[in-house]
C-alpha cells in the first residue's frame, strides 16, 4: 500500500523557517517525482512545487507564489521528500500535503497526483 | 481568484445526478492540456477521481465520470450517495503561468 505521511508542522513565528518531511512507503520512491500542496483556511488547494526523480536530474519547479522562499528536496535512500519554508508569513498558514506524481512522465504540463498524505498544519503567528 | 472557475457549491438528493463544471481559457484547458479531478474532505488525504479528462483510477466507482470540451471540463456524479459529500477540485496546467493550476473547489452537499 502506498503511504505518505507529512510531519513537521506546528506554530511558527513570522519570518522564521520550517522544514516539513514526507516519509513514504509502498513504492519505489526513487522512480517517482514528488510534489507539495497546501490548503489555507477557507480556501482551495494550491500547488507549491515538485521535484523530479534522479533520472530527471532531481530538478524542481515552483509556483510563483513561493518561488525563492520554498524549496523541495528528496532523500532517496530513506524515501523522504522535504519542503523547506523560509521567511514565513501569516498567509502561509495552511495544511500542507505531499503527493506522488502519477506515472512516468515528469513534465510539468502532464502532472497529476495519484497518492496523497493527510497533511500537516502549519500556523504562522506571533 | 483561481485560473480555473468552478461553482462554489452544488447539491443533490441521494440517487440523483449532479455535474460540476470547470471553466478555463486558451492557455490551459483550451490549449489541450488534460484535466484531472480530486475529491477532498478536509482533514483527510485528497483522492484522485478522474485523470486525463475521463479516466478513472482503479477503485473509483463508475458513478464518477469526466468530460472535456473546448475551454471547459465537467465532473458528473450519478447515483449520489451521502459519502460523496466533499469538496471537488479540477486541475490542469497553464502555459502562460507555467504552473499546475486548480479550480477554486466545489462543495457538494447531499441533501
Amino acid at each position: 500500500e502506498v503511504q505518505l505521511v507529512e510531519s513537521g508542522g506546528g506554530l511558527v513565528q513570522p519570518g522564521r523557517s520550517l522544514r516539513l518531511s514526507c516519509p513514504t512507503s509502498g513504492f519505489t520512491f526513487s522512480d517517482y517525482a514528488l510534489t507539495w500542496f497546501r490548503r489555507a483556511p477557507g480556501k482551495g488547494l494550491e500547488w507549491l512545487g515538485f521535484i523530479r526523480s534522479k533520472a530527471y536530474g532531481e530538478t524542481t519547479d515552483y509556483a510563483a507564489s513561493v518561488k525563492g522562499r520554498f524549496s523541495i528536496s528528496r532523500d532517496d535512500s530513506n524515501s523522504i521528500a522535504y519542503l523547506q519554508m523560509n521567511s514565513l508569513k501569516a498567509d502561509d498558514t495552511a495544511v500542507y500535503y505531499c503527493a506522488r506524481v502519477a506515472g512516468v512522465y515528469q513534465l510539468l504540463a502532464l502532472l497529476y497526483f495519484d497518492h496523497w498524505g493527510q497533511g500537516t498544519l502549519v500556523t504562522v503567528s506571533s | 481568484q483561481s485560473v480555473l472557475t468552478q461553482p462554489p457549491s452544488v447539491s443533490g438528493a441521494p440517487g440523483q445526478r449532479v455535474t460540476i463544471s470547470c471553466t478555463g481559457s486558451s492557455s490551459n484547458i483550451g490549449a489541450g492540456y488534460d484535466v484531472h479531478w480530486y475529491q477532498h474532505l478536509p482533514g483527510t488525504a485528497p483522492k484522485l477521481l478522474i485523470y486525463d479528462n475521463n479516466n478513472r483510477p482503479s477503485g473509483v466507482p463508475d458513478r464518477f465520470s469526466g468530460s472535456k470540451s473546448g475551454t471547459s471540463a465537467s465532473l458528473a456524479i450519478t447515483g449520489l450517495q451521502a459519502e460523496d459529500e466533499a469538496d471537488y477540485y479540477c486541475q490542469s496546467y497553464d502555459s502562460s503561468l507555467s504552473e499546475v493550476i486548480f479550480g477554486g473547489g466545489t462543495k457538494l452537499t447531499v441533501l
